[in-house]
């Protein structure tokens, strides 16, 4: 079925240092790409979403990229701050299924000060 | 906030339980989904509803069912409640666009 892997599981940056999470999906008709992010205890929130026409997205400090052939994509945030520590979700959906987004399994981001 | 809203919060409920959560969506939204995030998980999507019907269901079993209302708003019933539906529920609406914004969930603890 379909299937969404995400890595890393955990990743820990300096304050200022750039990360970057990545994302493989198994289902080529998928065409949205969303991120969100998820603070302790409180709800996912998106951040920034790609679709299949557009190869990269930027957004201040947070950029994505889609590689359609090679069925990955993947979030970079540069000039991390503490307020980045969350864990990120990758996910993907196909047109006609827009409300059921396969997740990934989760990033936990560490920015130490 | 972001337009959509959970109720309860929290509950707690004992094997065999039925329980019913409560979601409110963004003005205008007419589909809302429902995901089951397991702690330390990503969300899985359990059905989606599109004007009172249900137009999608993940790899959830009979016993999880839902009802949309002609006001959009929405509700998720498990029946038999089992310790592995310990989770947090998450509703989320959805936008002409095909953006979720999700509510901020009702956390389920069945003992």
């Amino acid at each position: 079925g379909e299937n969404v892997e995400q890595h890393p599981s955990t990743l820990s940056v300096q304050e200022g240092d750039s990360a970057v999470i990545k994302c493989t999906y198994s289902d080529s008709a998928s065409n949205y790409f969303p991120w969100y992010k998820q603070e302790l205890g409180k709800r996912p929130q998106l951040i920034i979403d790609i679709r299949s026409n557009v190869g990269e997205k930027k957004d201040q400090r947070i950029a994505v990229t889609l590689n359609k052939t090679a069925k990955h994509f993947s979030l970079h945030i540069t000039e991390t701050q503490p307020e980045d520590s969350a864990v990120y979700f990758c996910a993907a959906s196909k047109h006609n299924q827009g409300g059921k987004l396969i997740f990934g399994q989760g990033t936990e981001l560490s920015v130490k000060p | 906030e972001t337009g959509v809203t959970q109720s309860p919060t929290h509950l707690i409920k004992t094997r065999g339980q039925q329980v019913t959560l409560r979601c409110s969506s963004q003005s205008g939204h007419n589909t809302v989904s429902w995901y089951q995030q397991a702690l330390g998980q990503g969300p899985q999507f359990i059905f989606q509803y599109y004007r009172e019907e249900e137009n999608g269901r993940g790899n959830f079993p009979p016993r999880f069912s839902g009802l949309q209302f002609p006001n959009y708003s929405s509700e998720l019933n498990v029946n038999a409640l089992e310790l592995d539906d310990s989770a947090l529920y998450l509703c989320a609406s959805i936008s002409g666009a095909n953006v979720l914004t999700f509510g901020a969930g009702s956390r389920l603890t069945v003992l």
